[in-house]
């Protein structure tokens, strides 16, 4: 079973829908949790940061972290084309970013 | 950005022969990173480096080396370039290590091994 398991999508939806991303991982002690937005032939730009479990909001994004299920969840609501983009998720047991265990992304789309 | 400059952006090279990508960063930072991107395996760590002249391995060292002379100036060295090496390479930098700091990419050396 690999660490970090992220479907690859491609996920398409139309412009306004409400987006949810997805991860699951096997490693218990993971606790530091990220989500990554890559456009087309640009490095990866940090989305949102979560330590340990809750929910992060931050605009139209919500982070969400059920470590009892080794389950995060990125939520995009009132989607835009400017989401159009490849979402990784990101996570670590400890604070050193050379430990971080990235998921190969999904692909997202939204249609105008 | 993040002030990071990545050089060349793309580079064509054949079988055997050596290549050294750049990275540079304005920022200052301690630690910078390099990734490699490829389809069905996502971005994974080659090498990374915690101060000039200390360098340490990654996930995927093997074919490559570093160095870094400079705070500012972190050199990915592929002594005997293979075809397996065809990929996209990220350089990356962060603040501190101690408490999570996030990670800042370059636009990325699309690097194609003939």
């Amino acid at each position: 079973q690999k660490e970090v398991e992220q479907d690859p999508g491609p996920l398409s939806v139309p412009e306004g829908a409400i987006v949810s991303l997805n991860c699951t991982y096997s490693n218990s002690a993971f606790q530091y949790f990220m989500w990554y937005r890559q456009y087309s032939r640009k490095g990866p730009e940090l989305l949102m940061y979560t330590y340990s479990s809750g929910n992060k909001e931050d605009g139209r994004f919500t982070a969400q972290v059920d470590k009892s299920s080794k389950y995060i969840s990125l939520f995009i609501r009132d989607s835009q084309p400017s989401d159009s983009a490849t979402y990784l998720c990101a996570m670590s047991a400890q604070g050193g970013s050379e430990k971080l265990v990235f998921g190969k992304g999904t692909k997202l789309t939204v249609n105008p | 950005d993040a002030g990071i400059t990545q050089s060349p952006r793309h580079k064509v090279t054949e079988t055997g022969t050596p290549v050294t990508l750049r990275c540079h960063q304005t920022e200052n930072h301690r630690y910078m990173y390099w990734y490699r991107q490829d389809p069905g395996h996502g971005l994974r760590l080659i090498h990374y480096s915690y101060g000039v002249k200390d360098t340490d391995k990654g996930e995927v060292s093997d074919g490559y080396s570093v160095s870094r002379s400079k705070t500012e100036d972190f050199l990915l060295t592929l002594e005997s370039a293979t075809s397996s090496q065809t990929s996209v390479y990220f350089c990356a930098i962060s603040e501190g290590q101690g408490s999570y700091s996030p990670l800042h990419f370059g636009n990325g050396t699309r690097l194609t091994v003939t």
